[in-house]
């Protein structure tokens, strides 16, 4: 089946400073890519997500990157704020399949 | 808000007991998803329902057991519970029973065996 793994596990930033994770899948066949975060003790929330026929996904200081050859995409966070302190997750799925998530990386914006 | 509802939030039970939690999936959504999240960890898949139908299934312990409802609402049983299985119990939804839409989850069932 699908793996899945996230790194760092835990990243601390400056505010201001862009903050980046990454994201490393094993099945070519996953196609659809989405990121969660996860405030604490709250449910996960899609921020952003991308499809395979996609190399590049913006939105507003979110930015998502995919590399289908290397089987790796990453999320991108610039002038980080101290709300963007949360754990985020990525996930991989393909078409009829279930969603396999990453282990989740622990962000901490220092004011 | 999501639009997944789960209840209830909270959940206080003793070793040996069984509890059912449940579900309601976004207006439109037809497949539901379990996730069960312990401490400081990350979201283990646990069981999907597509139209009624079990569609996959991950590490569900043979102690639970799911199904999904004509109406598309969902339960989660949890039986013979054990102090390992207390977590943050997500149930989230789609619109197809594919992989490529994306998941919204509730807020979660609390579950804590003492």
């Amino acid at each position: 089946g699908e793996n899945v793994e996230q790194h760092p596990s835990t990243l601390s930033v400056q505010e201001g400073d862009s903050a980046v994770i990454k994201c490393t899948y094993s099945d070519s066949a996953s196609n659809y890519f989405p990121w969660y975060k996860q405030e604490l003790g709250k449910r996960p929330q899609l921020i952003i997500d991308i499809r395979s026929n996609v190399g590049e996904k913006k939105d507003q200081r979110i930015a998502v990157t995919l590399n289908k050859t290397a089987k790796h995409f990453s999320l991108h966070i610039t002038e980080t704020q101290p709300e963007d302190s949360a754990v985020y997750f990525c996930a991989a799925s393909m078409t009829g399949n279930q969603f396999y998530f990453g282990t989740g990386t622990s962000l901490t914006v220092i004011p | 808000d999501s639009g997944v509802t789960q209840t209830p939030k909270h959940l206080i039970t003793a070793t040996g007991q069984r509890v059912t939690l449940r579900c309601s999936p976004r207006s439109g959504d037809l497949s539901v998803y379990w996730y069960q999240q312990s401490l400081d960890q990350g979201l283990q898949f646990l069981i999907q329902y597509y139209n009624g139908e079990e569609r996959a299934k991950g590490n569900i312990l043979e102690r639970f057991s799911a199904q999904q409802f004509p109406d598309l609402h969902s339960e989660l049983n949890l039986s013979s519970l054990e102090l390992g299985d207390s977590a943050l119990y997500f149930c989230a939804s789609s619109v197809a029973g594919v992989g490529n839409s994306p998941l919204h989850f509730g807020n979660g069932t609390r579950l804590t065996v003492t």
